[in-house]
C-alpha cells in the first residue's frame, strides 16, 4: 500500500507569503503528526492530530502556522506572513492509533525554503 | 522535559565493520520508549530499530542492536557488517508511554549522527 505522501516536495517563497503544506497519511491512519527539522538539527514536534482534532499543538512556534485536518484523512499545514527563519523540511507521519506502542511513519517532506 | 543527547555529529565505518552510535537521555519517566531512525537523503525517516524501557532484553533487528542501559540513561546502536546502504543520519528519539489520546505521543529526536560507510 502508499506511503505517508506529502507535497509539495519543494517549495520556495517570498518573505511575507502566505503557504499551504499537504500530508497525506496511510488509509486508516487516525494519529497524525507534522515535525519541522531546520537543517542540522533533528525533527521537531509541531502539532499532532487524533481524527479531526489537534491534541497536542503545544510546537507550533507562533499564531502564524496553523493545521487542519477536516475529515480525519489529509492534513494542510497553514503558515501565514512566511519568515526566513520558517525555512527547513516540514515532515508529516501517521499512526494506526495514538497508542505509543504504534509506529509512526513519516512522508518525504516538503523543503520551504523563504528568500 | 525529556531530552535526547547524540554527541557524535559523524561516524565512518569501514564495510564488513561494526560501528556504534551514542545517545544519551534524560526523563523523569519510568516507562517509554526509545527509537533509532535513518534518514538517506531523500528525508524518508525509517524506523531501524524499538526498545520498551519496562523490557530488559536489547533489541535486536538482524545486523542492527541495541545497548539499553536505563539507570545510565543511555541507547546505543551497533550496526554489525556494515554495509553501503547504511549510510545516512541517524537518530535516537524518545516518546513517552501514553494511554490512548494522551499528549505524550511526540517522538523527541536528538541532533543525528551522520554515519559514512567506507568501501
Amino acid at each position: 500500500g502508499a506511503g505517508v505522501s506529502q507535497t509539495p516536495s519543494n517549495k520556495v517563497t517570498e518573505k511575507g507569503k502566505y503557504v499551504e503544506l499537504r500530508c497525506d497519511p496511510i488509509s486508516g491512519h487516525t494519529a497524525l503528526y507534522w515535525y519541522r527539522q531546520s537543517l542540522g538539527q533533528g525533527p521537531e514536534f509541531l502539532i499532532y492530530f487524533q481524527g479531526t482534532g489537534a491534541a497536542d499543538d503545544s510546537g507550533l512556534p507562533n499564531d502564524r502556522f496553523f493545521a487542519v485536518r477536516p475529515e480525519g484523512s489529509v492534513s494542510t499545514l497553514k503558515i501565514q506572513r512566511t519568515e526566513r527563519g520558517d525555512s527547513a523540511v516540514y515532515l508529516c507521519a501517521s499512526s494506526l492509533t495514538s497508542g505509543s506502542y504504534n509506529e509512526q511513519f513519516f512522508g518525504p517532506g516538503t523543503r520551504l525554503t523563504v528568500l | 522535559a525529556q531530552t535526547v543527547t547524540q554527541s557524535q555529529p559523524e561516524m565512518s565505518v569501514q564495510e564488513a565493520e561494526t560501528v556504534t552510535l551514542s545517545c544519551t537521555y534524560d526523563t523523569s519517566e519510568s516507562d517509554y520508549y526509545l527509537f533509532w531512525y535513518k534518514q538517506p537523503p531523500s528525508r524518508q525517516m525509517i524506523l531501524v530499530i524499538r526498545q520498551e524501557a519496562y523490557k530488559q532484553q536489547n533489541a535486536t533487528e538482524n545486523r542492527f542492536s541495541v545497548n539499553f542501559q536505563k539507570a545510565a540513561k543511555s541507547f546505543s546502536l551497533k550496526i554489525s557488517d556494515s554495509q553501503l546502504g547504511d549510510a545516512a543520519m541517524y537518530f535516537c528519539a524518545y516518546r513517552g508511554r501514553v494511554s490512548y489520546g494522551g499528549a505524550t505521543n511526540k517522538l523527541i529526536f536528538g541532533t543525528g549522527t551522520l554515519l559514512a560507510v567506507q568501501p
